[in-house]
């Protein structure tokens, strides 16, 4: 079970914005650790798309964006497209340097 | 172009023993920490193990300290993840990542391999 979570999973339409939660606590998140994003299209591996809680890597498309608040980070995504289909994970860190993942939340484009 | 290509998965008994490899190329590999992602069928990513870009500090997670060795090669531009003591829930696709400092610090992974399969069963 991880220490952090997100919600199972969300839909929108094709045009539409949706957001994504990663709930952690003070030992990871409130303590200041910074939030990574990535997506899982099916059948391939995670790929970065947001780093240090509002960084695109080059290549990311700007419908894509990240925020972090307290003992919580939001992953937004504009503009929503068919081929955004697929799971998305936020990863931060706990105060042993141990590294976790969200529980990941499945994006249906409706 | 950053490349990571895993191998050494396949099919092992309970209890058993198993190297995998991840082939690096497209940058200075000793220059950047690496570490071991798995992911279980049908379920979430899994944090396993992280090593520096010199090899002098390790991490595991608790899930498999005492049973899993991180390690490297640079001069064969190679990271390996020995797992002994093999269990029904290892079965998993691990992945190999790069991070974006030598350091083993709280930072992101930002090139992944393809993931190769480890499947624990009699």
């Amino acid at each position: 079970q991880s220490v952090l979570t997100q919600p199972p999973s969300v839909s929108g339409a094709p045009g539409q914005r949706v957001t994504i939660s990663c709930t952690g606590s003070s030992s990871n998140i409130g303590a200041g650790y910074d939030v990574h994003w990535y997506q899982q299209l099916p059948g391939t591996a995670p790929k970065l798309l947001i780093y240090g809680n509002n960084n695109r890597p080059s290549g990311v498309p700007d419908r894509f964006s990240g925020s972090k608040s307290g003992t919580s980070a939001s992953l937004a995504i504009t503009g929503l497209q068919a081929e955004d289909e697929g799971e998305y994970y936020c990863q931060s860190y706990d105060s042993d340097l141990s590294s976790w993942f969200g529980g990941g939340t499945k994006l249906t484009v409706l | 172009e950053v490349q990571l290509l895993g191998s050494g998965g396949g099919l092992v008994q309970p209890g058993g023993s198993l190297r995998l490899s991840c082939a690096a190329s497209g940058f200075t590999f000793t220059n950047y920490a690496m570490t071991w992602v798995r992911q279980a069928p049908g379920k979430g990513l899994e944090w396993v193990s992280t090593i520096s870009g010199s090899g002098g500090s390790t991490y595991h997670a608790d899930s498999v300290k005492g049973r899993f060795t991180i390690s490297r090669d640079n001069s064969k531009n190679t990271l390996y993840l020995q797992m002994n003591d093999l269990r029904a829930e290892d079965t998993a696709v691990y992945y190999c990542a790069k991070t974006p400092s030598k350091y083993s610090g709280t930072y992101h992974f930002d090139y992944w391999g393809q993931g190769t399969l480890v499947i624990v069963s009699s």
